[in-house]
């Protein structure tokens, strides 16, 4: 099972791009990589996922090098509203699953 | 839109009690997934199930047990609840399909054992 590494917390200013990255070291060759958002009292949302390279989205970019064993979650112009958790979770491709979560970055968004 | 509807937001029970956490979905997805939070420690996986009937264990399986009999609706069963199963239960669910399919949470149950 890939296990992922992510900072604890990160703080930004509103307005600012903000750059999460999670390390996977011992990702596989099937793995996908996939970013979730948790606010509280809630359960975690899909933000985006990507295997390689880059992908991008209405909210965020998901950048992949090419030894896939990191990846970095891209959140542009944060507001307010974006404080929360961000989980990076890596998977195998599909199957019988087996999904490893990072412990998750608490991301404050200060005004 | 899709919903995945845990029975209970809050729950208390005691130390040696059997417990049922429920979970339904409404998106017709084959897979589906018990998680515990707990701070520090992340999400992880209890058990998780790819059909009908079908389970297998997740990370940390010991003391929980599981039951799928229908597809929409997949319960997680603490045989002898301890104080150390406190936590906030999460189920999910995805679909089959090419490539990994994103997965649907529900808001989660926070369970206390006395």
């Amino acid at each position: 099972l890939a296990k992922t590494t992510q900072p604890i917390s990160m703080d930004s200013y509103e307005g600012q791009e903000v750059n999460i990255t999670c390390s996977h070291n011992n990702i596989a060759t099937n793995d996908y990589i996939t970013w979730y958002q948790q606010f509280p009292s809630q359960g975690p949302r899909f933000i985006i996922q990507g295997y390689k390279t880059k992908v991008t989205n209405e909210v965020a970019s998901l950048f992949i090098p090419a030894d896939r064993k990191s990846s970095t979650l891209s959140l542009p112009r944060v507001s307010l509203s974006d404080t929360a958790v961000y989980y990076c979770l890596v998977a195998l491709l599909s199957g019988n699953e087996k999904l490893t979560f990072g412990t998750g970055t608490r991301l404050t968004i200060i005004p | 839109d899709v919903k995945v509807t845990q029975s209970s937001r809050y729950l208390v029970k005691r130390t040696g009690e059997k417990v049922f956490l429920e979970c339904v979905q409404d998106m017709d997805h084959e897979n589906m997934f018990w998680y515990r939070q707990d701070p520090g420690l992340g999400l992880r996986l209890i058990y998780f199930s790819y059909d009908v009937k079908m389970k297998e264990k997740g990370d940390i399986p010991e003391g929980y047990s599981v039951s799928r009999e229908k597809k929409e609706r997949f319960s997680l069963i603490l045989e002898s609840a301890s104080t150390n199963q406190t936590s906030m239960y999460l189920c999910a669910s995805s679909a089959t399909g090419q490539g990994n399919q994103p997965q649907h949470f529900g808001d989660g149950t926070r369970l206390s054992i006395l």
